[in-house]
C-alpha cells in the first residue's frame, strides 16, 4: 500500500517561500493524483488542490491559485508544493493526501508539515 | 463554492453512549461525502466515504447516512478511542469543502 512521509517543519519570514516535499513508496507514484490539504491552527481543513503524478497536470483552489504551484519529480516518487509570498495566515500544518480506494476521499495522508509565517 | 455545515459544533459524551453528528451542504451534493476522525496533532482519518460506505478497517460502530443535502453520522456505541474530531467532506466538486469539525469530548 502506499505511504507518503513529507519534510519536516518551516519557519518562513512574509513575503518568503516555502516548499513541502510528499515522498510516496509502496506502490507506483504515476497512479495517483496527489491532494494538498492545510490546516490553519483550530481551523477546519481546506483543500488546496492536485496534481496528477503521471501527467503533472494540476487544479489549484481559488484562495491560493496565484501563489501556489504543485510539481513532481517521478524519478523521486515526489511531489512537492511551492507556496509564495506568504502571510502570516498561511502558517498551517500542510498535508499532502490520495484517495485510493473512491474518488477524492482520502485514505492515505502524509503525516503533515507546520510552516510558521513570523517575522 | 459548497459550503459545509456541521452540527454540533461540539459534544460531550459518556463511553457507550450513541453520538449523532449532521453535516449539511449548501447544494446538493448527491452521495459525494466523506467523514473524518481526526485526533490531536495527527493527520485524518477516512472512516466514510459516498456517504454511507464503511473504509475498511473502521469499526462497524460508525455509520453514515444521508443523501442530497442532509447527512449523518453515527457511533453506535462510543468508545474511549473515539474522543476526536469529526470532519465531513464534500467531493462531488471542486474545491472539495470540509465542514468546521464537530469534537467529540468526554
Amino acid at each position: 500500500q502506499v505511504h507518503l512521509v513529507q519534510s519536516g517543519a518551516e519557519v518562513k519570514k512574509p513575503g518568503a517561500s516555502v516548499k513541502v516535499s510528499c515522498k510516496a513508496s509502496g506502490d507506483r507514484f504515476t497512479k495517483y493524483v496527489i491532494h494538498w490539504v492545510r490546516q490553519a491552527p483550530g481551523q477546519r481543513l481546506e483543500w488546496m488542490g492536485w496534481i496528477n503524478a503521471d501527467y503533472g497536470t494540476t487544479e489549484y483552489s481559488q484562495k491560493v491559485q496565484d501563489r501556489v504551484n504543485f510539481i513532481r519529480d517521478t524519478s523521486a516518487n515526489t511531489a512537492y508544493m511551492e507556496l509564495s509570498s506568504l502571510k502570516s495566515e498561511d502558517t498551517a500544518v500542510y498535508y499532502c493526501a490520495i484517495g485510493t480506494w473512491y474518488g477524492s476521499a482520502f485514505d492515505i495522508w502524509g503525516q503533515g508539515t507546520l510552516v510558521i509565517v513570523s517575522s | 463554492d459548497i459550503q459545509m455545515t456541521q452540527s454540533p459544533s461540539s459534544l460531550s459524551a459518556s463511553v457507550g453512549d450513541r453520538v449523532t453528528i449532521t453535516c449539511r451542504s449548501s447544494q446538493s451534493i448527491i452521495s459525494y461525502l466523506n467523514w473524518y476522525q481526526q485526533k490531536p496533532g495527527k493527520a485524518p482519518n477516512l472512516l466514510i466515504y459516498a456517504a454511507s460506505s464503511l473504509h475498511p478497517g473502521v469499526p462497524s460502530r460508525f455509520s453514515g447516512s444521508g443523501s442530497g443535502t442532509d447527512f449523518t453520522l453515527t457511533i453506535s456505541s462510543l468508545q474511549p478511542e473515539d474522543f476526536a474530531t469529526y470532519y465531513c467532506q464534500q467531493s462531488y466538486n471542486t474545491p472539495h469543502t470540509f465542514g468546521q469539525g464537530t469534537k467529540v469530548e468526554i
